[in-house]
């Protein structure tokens, strides 16, 4: 079946713009998971969902990052009044519900923001 | 202190020779998991091996194996008889349970360069 897709795979934007990052999971996984990965750094992680809702989001960076989930399929994540320092890949993961036991993620090939 | 800590940032191997990447982490919650993930040039992030808290066996997948050592907290992946295409970077994470549901953490990772 198909992979875990994302779009775009590379968004370039003006400081202070918004931009919208979308992923779409495995079919039947009910997990997902946002991460990014800054040039030459490991993944730093971000949020992720359990069906529609994101128990944690402490791992948002700032205010300015937002994420949603909807039908528990695709998800979106929004960077608001985006900054030179959001400039990363960001990368999007799916994986089966945790009461499987099966951990282990699957990630799309990421999206590449480059801000201006 | 760092969850997950890989010291070696770049390692040489001869084709078709083992070779051993290591991982440490740190965390005071019971249950946990380890996995390791390779990411080629291409950027893509490939789920290679996982290991749980309690599993008494250490985890093989193919050419991969997780050398677990628990009192040491110590989760090093072995890649036997290395290949031209094992060349990547390789990253050590752990999920370990929290208040709302679970964490992942990332290592800086290690690059791999295969010799022909």
């Amino acid at each position: 079946g198909a992979g875990v897709s994302q779009s775009p795979s590379n968004k370039v934007t003006e400081k202070g713009k918004d931009v919208e990052l979308r992923c779409d999971p495995i079919s039947g996984h009910t997990a997902l998971y946002w991460y990014r990965q800054s040039l030459g750094q490991g993944l730093e992680f971000l949020i992720y969902f359990q069906g529609n809702s994101a128990p944690d989001k402490s791992g948002l960076p700032s205010d300015r990052f937002s994420a949603e989930r909807t039908g528990g399929s695709v998800s979106t994540l929004t960077i608001q009044r985006t900054q030179q320092e959001d400039s990363a890949v960001y990368l999007c993961a799916s994986s089966l519900a945790w009461d499987s036991g099966r951990y282990e993620q699957y990630f799309g090939p990421g999206t590449r923001l480059t801000v201006t | 202190a760092q969850k997950i800590t890989q010291t070696q940032p770049g390692m040489f191997v001869q084709e078709k020779e083992a070779v051993t990447l290591d991982c440490t982490y740190d965390t005071s919650d019971p249950s946990y998991g380890l996995f390791w993930y390779k990411q080629p040039s291409s950027g893509e992030m490939i789920f290679l091996i996982y290991q749980g808290s309690y599993d008494q066996q250490n985890a093989t997948e193919g050419r991969y194996s997780l050398n677990f050592q628990k009192a040491r907290k110590s989760a090093n992946l072995v890649i036997s008889a290395s290949q031209l295409g094992d060349s990547a970077m390789y990253f050590c994470a752990m999920r370990e349970a929290t208040d709302t549901g679970n964490q992942f953490y990332f290592g800086t990772g290690t690059s791999l360069t295969v010799i022909p």
